[in-house]
């Protein structure tokens, strides 16, 4: 198995530009998760979702940031408009099942908002 | 909303000695999962405790969750430089959402 696949690994924009994050889930596996890694706040859970549907956003920052899954084996996480803080390492993971699973991580995608 | 603490943050040790990260939470947990990240890398799932008191090994990890289900440790043999990343704890809260929560992570420094 090829495991989570994120595109792109790196992204360097400009303050106000709109950035989307792609994420390609293991093959079967019911849940996905989007984190959002950062020396100051550590790996935070932004949302997840459980057979392609939301079930809890409360930790997207703001509403410049919005994820779809409009099927199980796509998921993207989109800002807009980016600011600086928002640079950090997003990471994708996905589980079996939505609780007490493993979730297997993606490698990240490390973006960078000039 | 749950927190799950860990200490210490960082932690350099000379290689060949011994390493601890605890992980500790305000309320019961379901099970408790430890991670490892390598410099640059990204979170990988090294075990999952579930029993109150549980212990397991792996080679020269040693991971513990504690009898009420509020902490858990993970305690490395002998460290080597391959030891080195982030140890990350992520807890489930009992009766809750079942998400696990992830700790702040202790970054392990191996000195040669």
């Amino acid at each position: 198995d090829a495991g989570v696949i994120q595109s792109p690994r790196h992204e360097v924009t400009e303050m106000g530009q709109e950035v989307t994050l792609r994420c390609k889930p293991i093959s079967g596996h019911n849940s996905l998760f989007w984190y959002r890694q950062t020396m100051m706040r550590g790996l935070e859970l932004l949302i997840y979702f459980n057979n392609n549907v939301p079930i809890d956003d409360s930790g997207m920052p703001e509403d410049r940031f919005s994820a779809k899954m409009p099927n199980a084996s796509f998921s993207t996480l989109k800002i807009q408009p980016s600011e600086p803080r928002d640079s950090a390492v997003y990471f994708c993971a996905s589980s079996a099942e939505w609780h007490l699973e493993t979730q297997y991580f993606g490698p990240g995608t490390r973006l960078l908002v000039l | 909303g749950q927190q799950v603490m860990q200490i210490p943050q960082y932690q350099h040790v000379q290689e060949g000695e011994d390493f601890t990260t605890y992980c500790n939470s305000s309320t019961t947990l379901s099970n408790i999962q430890w991670y490892k990240q390598r410099p640059g890398g990204h979170p990988v799932f090294l075990i999952q405790l579930v029993k109150s008191g549980e212990v397991k090994k792996q080679k020269r990890l040693t991971f513990q969750f504690g009898e009420a289900k509020k902490n858990s440790s993970l305690h490395i043999t002998a460290t080597q430089t391959t030891d080195v990343g982030t140890y990350f704890c992520a807890g489930a809260l009992s009766g809750g959402s079942y998400i696990p929560t992830f700790g702040r992570g202790t970054s392990l420094i191996v000195h040669p």
